[in-house]
Parts: C-alpha cells; structure tokens; sequence
C-alpha cells in the first residue's frame, strides 16, 4: 500500500495571506489528525477527522480549520498567517482510534 | 486534558550499550501507548506500541514496559547502534473517541561510534 502522502512539501507565504495543505490517508484509513511540530513545541495536536466529521480538536486558534472528503482526504487551512505559524504540519492516518498512526512527509511552511 | 513528560531530553550511549527513555502521562483513562523515531528530516516512524492491558512488548533490539499504576512507561534499546541515533517521542492517547495523541517532548539519542 501506498504511505501517507502530502502536498505541497514546502510553501513559503507572507503574514496575512492563508494556505491549505492536503493529506491523502493510506488506503482503507478513515481516520486522520493534524499535527504542528516546532523546534520549541515539539509535537502538538490539531484536529482528527473520521469519516468527514471531526472528532477532536486541539487547542489552536479559529484560524487553523480542517475538513475531510467522502475518499478520507483532508485538507487543513490556515488564514492570516502569522510568524509563529512557521512549522512543520504532518499529517498522519490509521484505520480507526486507538491503533496504529502513521505520519506522512509533512509540509514545511515557512512565513515571511 | 492529558499530559506526557518525557526524560531525558538527550541521551548519549557507546555503540552497543542500552538506551532507556521513560515517559510519564497523568490521565488514566489513557490505553494505548506509541513510541516514534524521527530521523533528521524525515518523518515520525512507529517503532512500537503498548496497550494498557499489557505491561511489555518486545521486538528485537527494542521493548516497552508500562506502569498503569504509576503511571509511566519506557523504551528500551538494547546493543544500540549508530543508526538508531535519532529523536524518539512517546505519546498517550485515549483511544475511546476520537484520535487525541498527546506526544512528549521528545529525546535526542545519539549511539558514539
């Protein structure tokens, strides 16, 4: 089976403007979350999605949304941008809750 | 919410020593338990996982023990080698709706040649 793929890899943005990264699951996962890791935050959770509803959401401002498609692939916006936005965003799928996660490449966002 | 604490933050081994990195987590409702490897620049690998209704999993060169009780649990490496230096985190979730990881901090461990 194909991984957890992620596009685009890497985006430069201005603050203000707003972005959406996309995540395709590993076929057959319903399930997928959003993390932003930072060299000072390390791992933190955003939101999970399963079957086009979401179930969790971290705690991030209104300015980071999600959604999820009836094929399980997800996108994540984020408006206004901010410096402190710069990140790595992984995405990762698993078949349902509590069992195995696998991360994709993840999107290096850089903001300007 | 949950929160995972993570020891130590680096940790360097001799090339076939025994690495050990422990975890602490506070909501006991948490019942599954991964731990990740990140090569520099690549993604978070699983590497291995632990239920709540076990206390340890090994595989090869790598096993997890858990504490429900106190409420911790801790990779092991053992004849560590250069290519297992990378971060490692672990990470507690709840499992019963919804996936809500909460990752540690994570470790740098670095195997000297």
């Amino acid at each position: 089976k194909a991984g957890v793929t992620q596009t685009p890899r890497y985006l430069i943005k201005t603050r203000g403007q707003q972005v959406t990264l996309s995540c395709s699951p590993i076929s057959g996962h319903r399930s997928v979350s959003w993390y932003q890791q930072t060299p000072g935050q390390g791992l933190q959770f955003l939101f999970e999605y399963f079957s086009e509803t979401q179930r969790n959401k971290g705690n991030f401002p209104g300015r980071f949304s999600g959604r999820q498609f009836s094929n399980s692939r997800s996108e994540m916006n984020v408006s206004t941008l901010e410096l402190g936005d710069s990140a790595l965003y992984l995405c990762a799928s698993s078949l349902d809750v509590g069992i195995e996660q696998y991360f994709g490449p993840g999107t290096r966002l850089t903001v300007t | 919410g949950e929160n995972v604490e993570q020891h130590p933050s680096t940790l360097s081994v001799q090339e076939g020593d025994s690495a050990v990195i422990k975890c602490t987590y506070s909501d006991s409702a948490s019942n599954y338990f991964p731990w990740y490897k990140q090569e520099l620049g690549k993604r978070p690998q699983l590497i291995i996982d632990i239920r709540s209704n076990v206390g340890e999993k090994k595989d090869q060169r790598i096993a997890v023990t858990l504490n429900k009780t106190a409420k911790h649990f801790s990779l092991h490496i053992t004849e560590t080698q250069p290519e297992d230096s990378a971060v490692y985190f672990c990470a507690a979730s709840e499992g019963n709706y919804g996936q809500n990881f909460v990752f540690g901090p994570g470790t740098r461990l670095s195997v000297l040649p």
